[in-house]
Formats: C-alpha cells, sequence, structure tokens
C-alpha cells in the first residue's frame, strides 16, 4: 500500500531563506507527483505537477524535483517571503487506470517570520 | 471560470440527522472526487467518480453516499450523521486530455461539525 510521508511537519524560517521540503513515498511506481498549498480554512491551490517521465518542474520560486528510484521528491523555495506562509501537501497517484487516485502526505506547516 | 464550486461552506448536524454536500465543476473533466480532511490524517478518499453514470469506493467510504448527476455534478449524502464524521471535505477534479494530465483541481471545502 502506497504511504506519502512528509518530514519536518512544521518548519519556522526567517524571511529571505532558500528552503526545501521533503516528500517521500514508498511505491515507486507512480504516475504524477503533485505539490499542493493550502492556506487556513482554504481548499488546496495546484503548485506543481511531475510526470513519472520528468526529474523536475519549475514555476517562478518554486522548483519541484522527483526522483522515483529513491521514491523522493523535494520542492524547493527560493528567498522565502511572508506570504509563503502556508502548509504545503504533496501527492502521489499510481500508474493510470483512467482514474487519479491521489495519496497524500499529511504536509509541512511553513511558516516565514518577516 | 468558477473550476470546483462547493456548497454549503459550513454545516453544524445533529447526531442522526442528513445532509447532501454539493458539487460543480466547469472545467468539462470526467473524474470526480470526494476526500475528507482530518488533522494529521491528511486527506482520505471517500468515493469517487471516474465517469458520468460510474462511482467507485475510495479508502473510507462507510456511512456515506454518492451521486454522480451529471458530468457537472457530484453530491455526497450522509444519511445519519455521527461525530466521527465532523471533518472538512473537499471535491476535486483531475484535468484529463491534452497538458498537465492529472493535475488535481479542488474546491474550498466544505466544514461539517455532527454534534
Amino acid at each position: 500500500k502506497q504511504e506519502v510521508t512528509q518530514i519536518p511537519a512544521a518548519l519556522s524560517v526567517p524571511e529571505g531563506e532558500n528552503l526545501v521540503l521533503n516528500c517521500s513515498f514508498t511505491d515507486s511506481a507512480i504516475y504524477n507527483l503533485q505539490w499542493f498549498r493550502q492556506d487556513p480554512g482554504k481548499g488546496l491551490t495546484s503548485l506543481l505537477l511531475i510526470q513519472s517521465s520528468q526529474r523536475e518542474q519549475t514555476s517562478g520560486r518554486l522548483n519541484a524535483s522527483l526522483d522515483k528510484s529513491s521514491g523522493r521528491s523535494t520542492l524547493y523555495i527560493a528567498a522565502s517571503q511572508p506570504g509563503d506562509s502556508a502548509t504545503y501537501l504533496c501527492a502521489v497517484t499510481p500508474s493510470p487506470s483512467g482514474t487519479y487516485k491521489y495519496i497524500f502526505g499529511t504536509g509541512t506547516r511553513l511558516k516565514v517570520l518577516a | 471560470n468558477a473550476g470546483v464550486t462547493q456548497t454549503p461552506k459550513f454545516q453544524v448536524l445533529k447526531t442522526g440527522q442528513s445532509m447532501t454536500l454539493q458539487c460543480a465543476q466547469d472545467m468539462n473533466h470526467n473524474s470526480m472526487y470526494w476526500y475528507r480532511q482530518d488533522p494529521g490524517m491528511g486527506l482520505r478518499l471517500i468515493y469517487y467518480s471516474a465517469s458520468e453514470g460510474t462511482t467507485d469506493k475510495g479508502e473510507v467510504p462507510n456511512g456515506y453516499n454518492v451521486s454522480r448527476l451529471n458530468k457537472r455534478e457530484f453530491s455526497l449524502r450522509l444519511e445519519s450523521a455521527a461525530p466521527s464524521q465532523t471533518s472538512v471535505y473537499f471535491c476535486a477534479s483531475p484535468r484529463q486530455g491534452t497538458g498537465n494530465t492529472g493535475e488535481l483541481f479542488f474546491g474550498e471545502g466544505s466544514r461539517l461539525t455532527v454534534l
């Protein structure tokens, strides 16, 4: 059974720091890995999607990498800002069967201090 | 373009009452999902619908029923609410076809409290 783990559960950093959030999964047979952001009391917003054939994706100050063989993904946030404070979740979906039943980690709660 | 819309946003029920959570997507996607989010447990799949007219159980289906009314709408019903169903419920739909296939879009959530 696929399990997704995110460590640490919470992280506090000063503004301007570059930081890395980690995501690990137990079964390397994944189709997609997706990173989300969730603000308090809100839904999840898609940040980056990495398909199994890809090694990384970038959007602005965010860069996500994927190493299927080791069951790991990292989300790199450059020059962090207070507005980046949120919970970041990763999720994986197995090989396609017409559905995309993602398995989620429990998230890393990030606080960027001004 | 609203994406995924859920109603209601908040609801308080007494044990044994019933209610239906509504979800609609305007992205012309085939699949729709219902998740629940609980502290320390992440998001867990309740039911999903791969296409109009089909529904299947997810990880935690007990106590829930669903209806895929048409391609746009997917509802979640609690027939006899229990305190263990206090949670935040999310509807989601993945992009299919061209582009970022599988990218998951979420509604804003429905916060349910069962007393």
